[in-house]
């Protein structure tokens, strides 16, 4: 099946400093990648939409300007937390599409805690 | 736009007993169904879904589910399950027309099977 591989998997960072996390589809592309963050025992919250080669497209009550997204290529997005902040702290997990399979397949999920 | 309700936020069950994890949706358009299962600490994994054909549908691990669309649902089921089973599984649809269109989550049903 469809893999999906995040880095980091987990993360501490002091409050203030910005965190990089990769999401990669490995043996597909994806033209269209999505972000959610999901808070303990809740279900998934869309944060953004990212379309490779184009801006992302993000949800009401995103700060687009401190979730960065880029989807460089058809196999990559990155979601970078600027200027964390302890209310940041949360599990981000990315999936990318399969237009082959008309599916969404999940990554396993980054931990971010900022201190 | 879409909806997802998954009435049971925690069941129960003993080990070798069977299971019914309940889901409904509303839609406008013709939706694809799917469950995915998310073990704890990690991403979410597809469990099965349905895109078209036939209304029943079957994981490897012994779930099935049923499309049924006059009652809107699309309940999880298994006829014996295992300690391995335990974990949080959410139903999810999106509108079967254009690309890429996002999921939509329930709130997730916390599956305990008990020894």
């Amino acid at each position: 099946g469809a893999v999906v591989s995040q880095h980091p998997s987990w993360v501490i960072c002091k409050s203030g400093t910005s965190v990089k996390i990769e999401c990669r589809s490995l043996d597909f592309q994806a033209t269209t990648m999505f972000w959610y963050r999901q808070f303990p025992k809740q279900s998934l919250m869309l944060m953004a939409t990212s379309n490779e080669g184009s801006k992302a497209t993000y949800e009401q009550g995103v700060e687009k300007d401190k979730f960065l997204i880029n989807h460089a290529s058809l196999t990559l997005s990155t979601l970078t937390v600027t200027s964390a902040h302890p209310e940041d702290s949360s599990f981000y997990i990315c999936s990318a599409f399969s237009g082959e399979s008309d599916t969404q397949y999940f990554g396993p999920g980054t931990r971010l805690t900022v201190l | 736009a879409q909806s997802v309700t998954q009435l049971d936020s925690q069941v129960p069950v003993f080990e070798e007993a069977p299971v019914e994890l309940r889901c409904n949706y509303s839609s406008s358009v013709s939706v694809y169904l799917f469950w995915y299962v998310q073990y704890p600490n990690q991403g979410l994994q597809l469990l099965l879904k349905y895109l078209s054909g036939s209304t029943l549908v079957e994981s490897i691990n012994g779930f099935e589910a049923e499309f049924n669309k006059s009652q809107t649902s699309f309940h999880l089921r298994k006829p014996s399950v295992h300690i391995s089973d335990t974990a949080e599984y959410f139903c999810a649809v999106k509108g079967s027309s254009g690309s890429a269109r996002q999921l939509t989550f329930g709130s997730g049903t916390q599956l305990t099977v008990l020894p």
